[in-house]
């Protein structure tokens, strides 16, 4: 099985600051035949439910704001906020599709310093 | 317009049943996965299991598998997480989700329901 492994667990970055989140699986994630890496990020703001916002690892969901970047292949891979914004604070998870298992990392919680 | 809505919070004891739906509705249910996701209480996402309501093709997660059943009833496009003896352990929200599939393989996750809280105690 992959394991996901995020960090760190929480970051506090101030309002128009960067910020990086880590993902690191246990096995590549990549698949050459598409040349693709099956790497998923979510975002879930407290009371709701989590919505994707990438996707193959660095494909941006529709509607999501421009200033979120996703990055990496194989086994290690990035999610980036540009410039924080309040509605940003967040836990943040990465999730695996290249098994058939889907599993999380343990999420990374963003706050506002 | 794609969504999935979950029945209501349930409140059961320890060794009873339970079984808790999603129902989805503004595309073809037959043609996506749909899935489940536990979220125990300040804990992160556990991915359960999917099932594709086309023809039954239902995954679980090894830490899930015999702990709980998938089903869906495409004839009224819902799909079903049941237990048949809750735990207190099983006290979590539930989200269903929507998946997007390559290779007809579950891919990640591109809708979610609003949640299902189960909370099981004596």
């Amino acid at each position: 099985d992959i394991v996901m492994t995020q960090s760190p667990d929480s970051l506090a970055v101030s309002l128009g600051e960067r910020a990086t989140i880590n993902c690191k699986s246990s096995q590549s994630v990549f698949h050459s035949p598409n040349n693709k890496n099956y790497l998923a990020w979510y975002q879930q703001k407290p009371g709701q439910p989590p919505k994707v916002v990438i996707y193959w690892a660095s494909n941006r969901e529709s509607g999501v704001p421009d200033r979120f970047s996703g990055a990496g292949s194989g086994t290690d891979f990035t999610l980036t906020i540009s410039s924080l914004q309040a509605e940003d604070v967040a836990t943040y998870y990465c999730q695996e599709y290249y098994s058939s298992q889907l599993t999380f990392g343990g999420g990374t919680k963003l706050e506002i310093k | 317009e794609v969504q999935l809505v979950q029945s209501g919070a349930e409140v059961k004891k320890p060794g009873e049943s339970l079984k808790i739906s999603c129902e989805a509705s503004g595309y073809s249910f037959t043609n996506y996965w749909i899935g489940w996701v536990r979220q125990m209480p300040g804990k992160g996402l556990e991915w359960m299991g999917v099932i594709y309501p086309g023809d039954s093709n239902t995954r679980y997660s090894p830490s899930f598998q015999g702990q709980v059943t998938i089903s869906a009833d495409k004839s009224i496009s819902t799909a079903y997480l049941q237990w048949s003896s809750l735990k207190a352990s099983d006290t979590a929200m539930y989200y269903c989700t929507r998946h997007v599939a390559n290779y007809n393989i579950a891919r990640w996750a591109d809708y979610w329901g609003q949640g299902t809280l189960v909370t099981v105690s004596s």
